[in-house]
């Protein structure tokens, strides 16, 4: 089966520009997160949607992140305007769920964000 | 907040079993352990996940302690292709969805 897509896999930008970013995540997942990873940490969660509804959002830094997920199947991330601790990667991720047991989450390779 | 602690890093020889430990001790009694490695420049990996019970596949095994304050994920001959960092994680419930939480990792070296 297909994994989760996403693009672009690079991105450089100067602080002040904005980004997107996309990512589809794996047929029929309804589960879909973005994590922000820095350099030597481990990833941290921005905003998990449940279908196209946010579930959690509380570490967006909504003054200039947003995040939508059309119709519960893709979703884009956005940063207006970007700052330089913004660089990192930004990876998505999906689950499906198959009772308590069953469920695990699928990433995507990410992309890697570099801001000048 | 991150619920696991693993040492920042470990070396292993090519051959021999690599033992990751995890503490979690303020897991909850529906809190699955999960474990993630990451290769430089990919997404996370599933290795392995469990309750309570020892879980072994085909990747791992892992060895959650009774009391469930602490795990450890045994690669049984481990590879130069197994150097990654590896992530303990638990998964709790939140607003009726499952919310993985990372901490820092163990940056895990095979050494030829």
């Amino acid at each position: 089966e297909a994994g989760v897509a996403q693009s672009p896999r690079y991105k450089i930008i100067e602080k002040r520009q904005s980004v997107a970013f996309w990512c589809n995540p794996i047929s029929g997942h309804a589960t879909l997160y973005w994590y922000q990873q820095i350099l030597g940490q481990g990833p941290k969660l921005l905003i998990q949607f449940q279908n196209n509804g946010v579930v959690d959002d509380s570490q967006l830094p909504k003054d200039r992140f947003s995040a939508e997920r059309l119709k519960g199947v893709d979703s884009t991330l956005k940063i207006q305007p970007a700052k330089l601790e913004d660089s990192a990667v930004y990876l998505c991720a999906s689950s499906a769920y198959w009772g308590a047991r069953g469920e695990k989450l699928f990433f995507g390779s990410g992309t890697q964000l570099s801001v000048l | 907040d991150a619920k696991t602690t693993q040492p920042p890093s470990m070396d292993c020889a090519e051959g021999r079993a690599a033992n990751l430990p995890c503490n979690h001790s303020t897991i909850s009694g529906n809190e699955y352990v999960y474990w993630y490695r990451q290769i430089h420049s990919q997404g996370p990996q599933y290795i392995i996940h469990g309750l309570k019970n020892n879980e072994t596949n085909e990747m791992a095994s892992l060895i959650i302690t009774e009391d469930r304050k602490s795990s450890t994920l045994i690669l049984p001959h481990a590879t130069l292709r197994d150097t990654a960092v590896y992530y303990c994680i638990v998964r709790v419930v939140a607003s009726g969805t499952y919310k993985y939480i990372f901490g820092t990792g163990t940056r895990l070296k095979v050494l030829a």
